[in-house]
């Protein structure tokens, strides 16, 4: 994948993650970043767009940032609901097209 | 709020073609784009290319420009992609899902998912 995340983390209830997600400045260092969710058996859902920003009924639990050419994305009181697949992704001014991480299994114990 | 309700599972020949719809619901998608993704087995999120429906032209991604194609057809609300030669390694769930505003020409993200439409290749 073009941007790089960890392949996996893991937590417990009720805990702090970060996910991470690095690339170059031809994708994050100029362009902004979505992260998603993917539970099993469903469609990705949007968590975050342009960097920091949650779409309505996205709960504060969820937030993002992004520095240079590295996003991520923090997960606080971490559910049981949240164990899923987060991806980042951004626009790719070199490749003129959307890029993906290879995404992170979140285990919550 | 849009919704976007694909069609449904096929199996198919090496090879072959696979013609996927997507048809918007509760809301207009002309002025926006719409985007088609892929998930295969134990792999991460795949770009493959958007349509704006008004604009009528497509932008596909460096992987697929030789094999895929978008359009739309306002009058039923409806994008299609199809993906021609067909291999075992396109075997996935693709996914329609609404395109977030435009910076330009750049897009950074979709906002409304299909439900995914599983696609199998095989012999």
């Amino acid at each position: 994948s073009v941007l790089t995340q960890s392949p996996s983390v893991s937590a417990t209830p009720g805990q702090r993650v970060t996910i991470s997600c690095s690339g170059s400045s031809s994708n994050i260092g100029n362009n902004f970043v979505s992260w998603y969710q993917h539970l099993p058996e469903s469609s990705p859902k949007l968590l975050i767009y342009n960097n920091r920003r949650r779409p309505s009924g996205i709960p504060d639990r969820f937030s993002g940032s992004k520095s240079g050419t590295s996003a991520t994305l923090d997960i606080t009181g971490l559910q049981t609901g949240d164990e899923a697949d987060y991806f980042c992704g951004t626009w790719d001014s070199s490749l003129h097209g959307v890029v993906f991480g290879g995404g992170t299994k979140l285990t919550v114990l | 709020q849009v919704q976007l309700v694909q069609s449904g599972a096929e199996v198919k020949k090496p090879g072959s073609s696979v013609r996927v719809s997507c048809k918007a619901s509760g809301g207009s998608f002309s002025d926006d784009g719409v985007s088609w993704l892929r998930r295969a087995p134990g792999q991460g999120l795949e770009w493959m290319g958007t349509l704006i429906p008004i604009l009528g032209s497509p932008h596909y991604a460096q992987n697929f420009q030789d094999r895929v194609t978008i359009t739309a057809d306002e009058s039923t609300s409806t994008i299609t992609m199809e993906l021609n030669s067909l291999k075992s390694e396109d075997t996935a769930v693709y996914y329609c899902a609404k395109d977030l505003p435009r910076d330009g020409y750049k897009l950074y993200g979709m906002d409304v998912w299909g439900q995914g439409t599983s696609i199998t290749v095989s012999s």
